[in-house]
């Protein structure tokens, strides 16, 4: 079946590291996101890629740093720089185009300990 | 940026009630989308519905566009409705293509 693949489910990290949440996805849509939800909070767009090797900051992008040098992959790296970085981290794609929808992943939880 | 805005923000239903979530947006859209997050934080998408009106077994949708607001309608709940509904949309001015979320409407059907 066609998905979106976030690994791991549950990431605990020390502070002071950098850490990589990986985001695979087999429907060979053109376009990636990452959010980031906080407690009782909505959404917010960290980063987003509309084809390889391009990606653009979205409005929370500070600590945060991406990379997409495959259609199917768009990994998200949480620096040390990222002053609170405990949340869940959900990763999104759709095709291009104006009259698609989005297709989440189910998301991983970050602990910094 | 757009604003959307979610009501209300919290919503408790005995099961077999029905109930109207809104979702009021600041800017016109080329993309609407219904999500039910559930308890372990998954999205599901429930309706893709930039205009018009949708409908699922229990669940219906309708995005009225000219006046920027869209209606979820849930009828007959169940306790397996409970959990968070996001309104996000994504607008035609934008500098490329990417969903702004409501704050999402929390509800709690009880048995």
């Amino acid at each position: 079946d066609g998905g979106i693949t976030q690994s791991p489910k549950y990431l605990f990290r020390k502070e002071g590291q950098n850490v990589t949440l990986s985001c695979e996805q087999n429907l060979n849509h053109d376009a990636m996101y990452w959010y980031r939800q906080d407690p009782g909070q909505g959404l917010r767009l960290i980063y987003y890629s509309q084809i390889v090797n391009d990606f653009q900051k979205g409005d929370i992008a500070e600590g945060y740093s991406v990379s997409r040098e495959k259609k199917e992959s768009f990994p998200l790296t949480v620096t040390s720089a990222q002053k609170n970085p405990t949340a869940f981290y959900l990763c999104a794609s759709r095709p291009t185009g104006w009259n698609y929808g989005y297709t989440f992943g189910s998301g991983t939880r970050l602990t910094v300990v | 940026g757009i604003q959307v805005e979610q009501s209300p923000p919290d919503l408790i239903l005995q099961e077999g009630a029905n109930s109207t979530l809104r979702c009021n947006f600041s800017d016109s859209v080329n993309n609407l989308q219904w999500f039910h997050q559930n308890p372990w934080g998954q999205l599901i998408n429930l309706f893709y519905i930039p205009s018009g009106t949708k409908q699922n077994g229990r669940l219906s949708a309708t995005t009225v566009a000219t006046e920027r607001y869209s209606l979820l309608y849930i009828s007959s709940s169940q306790t397996t409705d409970s959990g968070v509904y996001f309104c996000a949309v994504d607008t035609i001015k934008a500098a490329g293509n990417k969903l702004t979320f409501g704050g999402g409407t929390r509800v709690l059907v009880k048995p």
